[in-house]
């Protein structure tokens, strides 16, 4: 059973406009987001995170928004570069943070 | 330089026999785990460590196994009991914030 589900594999989106990316969780527990980048044959690098107690977190290019009542999440990436262009995976974890549980991943696609 | 280091990067192994992939950290932190990528699947944990000469269980373990004797080493071998042992195993440490990963051990099973 999918704690965290990533729904869309897929995402293609033109430079310079917008990324959505979506993830919804169904574990209450979780209390920690965390969104990775993983290029192929490398391993993933982290992206941004938010606690439960925010709703929104930014850094730079990328937003975090957290909705806890609809157990979702989404990363947003403004403006999209070709750079960007990777699978990104979201992950969660309850407040004893002994693991992260993580989806299945979006691939997004930027086109020049 | 700080940071996660696996080894090998590609690996062949003919089927039957154990394989053991190495991670080394030199971030100084407490906790230590192994993932496993396939596609479609995401990162699917198989065993983590809290500390030294510890380590449990995640949701894939079977036909996996670790050891934990110095805080900077989690070796985990891939047992000739594992079904389908061709993936990608990421190795990644943690203070209980994020996660950093490895680059990854690709095993292929001949």
């Amino acid at each position: 059973d999918q704690q965290v589900k990533q729904n869309s594999p897929s995402l293609s989106v033109q430079e310079g406009r917008i990324s959505i990316l979506n993830c919804d969780y169904t574990n209450s527990m979780f209390d920690y987001f965390l969104w990775y980048k993983k290029y192929p044959a490398e391993g993933p690098t982290f992206l941004i995170s938010i606690s439960s107690i925010k709703d929104k977190n930014e850094d730079g290019r990328f937003t975090v928004f957290l909705n806890k009542s609809a157990k979702h999440l989404s990363l947003h990436i403004v403006p999209s570069q070709p750079g960007d262009s990777a699978v990104y995976f979201c992950a969660a974890a309850d407040s004893g943070y002994s693991t992260l549980t993580f989806g299945k991943g979006t691939m997004l696609l930027v086109s020049p | 330089d700080g940071g996660i280091t696996q080894s090998p990067k590609y690996l062949f192994r003919k089927e039957g026999q154990n394989v053991t992939l190495s991670c080394e950290q030199n971030l100084n932190h407490d906790a230590m785990y192994w993932y496993r990528q396939d596609p479609g699947q995401g990162l699917r944990l198989i065993y983590y460590s809290q500390i030294v000469n510890d380590f449990q269980k995640g949701d894939i373990a079977e036909g996996y196994s670790v050891s934990r004797e110095k805080k900077e080493s989690f070796p985990l071998t891939v047992t000739s009991a594992q079904k389908n042992p061709t993936a990608f195993y990421l190795c990644a440490s943690s203070n209980y914030g994020e996660l950093f990963f490895g680059e990854g051990s690709r095993l292929t099973v001949l």
